[in-house]
């Protein structure tokens, strides 16, 4: 089955640098990549998605990119600000086929400080 | 709020007990998907229904079972709990099976059963 790796597993930033969270999928199936975050004691809450014929996708302060050949598919977050503090999920899944169960990256905490 | 509804909120029960847990799609949706989120296993898919049928299996064990009702809502049925079935439940919801224009899914505010 799919396996999905996700690092750093924390990051620390300072107000208005960037941050990258990268992850690595192993079924080259593998179609659609959506990145959630999550609140402490909250939903993961879909923030961008990506599907596999495209190779970048931007809304407003945060991107995605995605390297099907490397299997590798990245969060970039610009301008960070405090209310970006949260755990971020990658995942993927193989959408047209049997439904669109997705497989989770063990998340990364991200500390967005003043 | 994600339009995905779950109750209760808070379970608290004792090992060796049965528990429901119940959650509505958002209105439209067909797909029901159940996810565990635990300390140490992360986010892990158990269960797929589209529109009242089976679709898919994950991480389930044998102990747990799902359905989805006529008017799409699911419940997740866990039995003879054990202290390791302590952990966030979430269910998410999507337009359909599985289609190039229908595959977000929509999570609910999760239940948090606690196994004592």
């Amino acid at each position: 089955g799919e396996n999905v790796e996700q690092h750093p597993s924390t990051l620390s930033v300072q107000e208005g640098d960037s941050a990258v969270i990268k992850c690595t999928y192993s079924d080259s199936a593998s179609n659609y990549f959506p990145w959630y975050k999550q609140e402490l004691g909250k939903r993961p809450q879909l923030i961008i998605d990506i599907r596999s014929n495209v190779g970048e996708k931007k809304d407003q302060r945060i991107a995605v990119t995605l390297n099907k050949t490397a299997k590798h598919f990245s969060l970039h977050i610009t301008e960070t600000q405090p209310e970006d503090s949260a755990v971020y999920f990658c995942a993927a899944s193989r959408y047209k086929a049997a439904g669109n169960k997705l497989t989770f990256g063990g998340g990364t905490r991200v500390l967005v400080k003043p | 709020d994600s339009g995905v509804t779950q109750t209760p909120k808070h379970l608290i029960t004792a090992t060796g007990q049965r528990v429901t847990l119940r959650c509505s799609p958002r209105s439209g949706d067909l797909s029901v998907y159940w996810y565990q989120q635990s300390l140490d296993q992360g986010l892990q898919f158990l269960i797929h229904y589209y529109n009242g049928e089976e679709r898919a299996k994950g991480n389930i064990l044998e102990r747990f079972s799902a359905q989805q009702f006529p008017d799409l809502h699911s419940e997740l049925n866990l039995s003879s709990l054990e202290l390791g079935d302590s952990a966030l439940y979430f269910c998410a919801s999507s337009v359909a099976a599985g289609g190039s224009d229908s595959y977000e899914q929509y999570f609910g505010p999760g239940t948090r059963l606690t196994v004592t």
